[in-house]
């Protein structure tokens, strides 16, 4: 089975723009989940969606938003974009109450 | 007090030792746990789950979960420096929240 796949792997954008990260999970997974990870941070919770519907959402800003479609792919937005913002944006899968398997990421850069 | 503690390290040990790896969790719905490796400037990769008391083994991994204690621990026998990297602790509750713990750092010495 192919794992999880992430679009793009890297990202440079100013301060103030928008940007819209992709995630693919892995065949028959419904559950995608968003982490952010910053050094010295740890996996910080975005938000996870099952079946189209948000289950559960971390403490941020509402600039973060996502969706899932109902082929299960997931995509995460971020709108006026801030410097605090630069970090690895994980994408990861499950089938439900299992582990989740990790995507490769997305590095933002904001300048 | 956070949900799911893990020390953060670094923890070091000799190459050939067993590490010894802890994380504790204060939600007594806590059901499943898991254990990832993460290699640094690496995404997590999944490990080992356990969802009962008791051991767990696999290869030179043991999990092993106490939930009258809320402790869940990771034995790596026969370290190697290639198992140098972060172990996250991970607690899924019954209301599908899905915690992470901040990590331990191992160092395998050579």
């Amino acid at each position: 089975k192919a794992g999880v796949t992430q679009t793009p792997r890297y990202l440079i954008k100013t301060r103030g723009q928008q940007v819209t990260l992709s995630c693919s999970p892995i065949s028959g997974h419904r559950s995608v989940s968003w982490y952010q990870q910053t050094p010295g941070q740890g996996l910080q919770f975005l938000f996870e969606y099952f079946s189209e519907t948000q289950r559960n959402k971390g403490n941020f800003p509402g600039r973060f938003s996502g969706r899932q479609f109902s082929n299960s792919r997931s995509e995460m937005n971020v709108s006026t974009l801030e410097l605090g913002d630069s970090a690895l944006y994980l994408c990861a899968s499950s089938l439900d109450g299992g582990g989740r398997f990790f995507g490769p990421g997305t590095r933002l850069t904001v300048l | 007090q956070k949900e799911v503690e893990q020390n953060s390290g670094p923890l070091s040990v000799p190459e050939g030792a067993i590490a010894s790896l802890n994380c504790t969790y204060s939600d007594r719905g806590s059901q499943s746990f898991f254990w990832y490796r993460q290699y640094s400037g690496k995404s997590p990769e999944l490990i080992m789950s356990i969802y009962s008391n008791g051991d767990k083994e696999d290869g030179r991994f043991t999990a092993q979960l106490n939930k009258a204690s809320q402790y869940v621990s990771l034995l790596i026998r026969d370290s190697q420096p290639s198992d140098s990297a972060t172990y996250l602790c991970a607690a899924l509750s019954g209301t599908y929240k899905y915690i992470f713990g901040t990590g331990t750092r191992l160092k395998v010495l050579a």
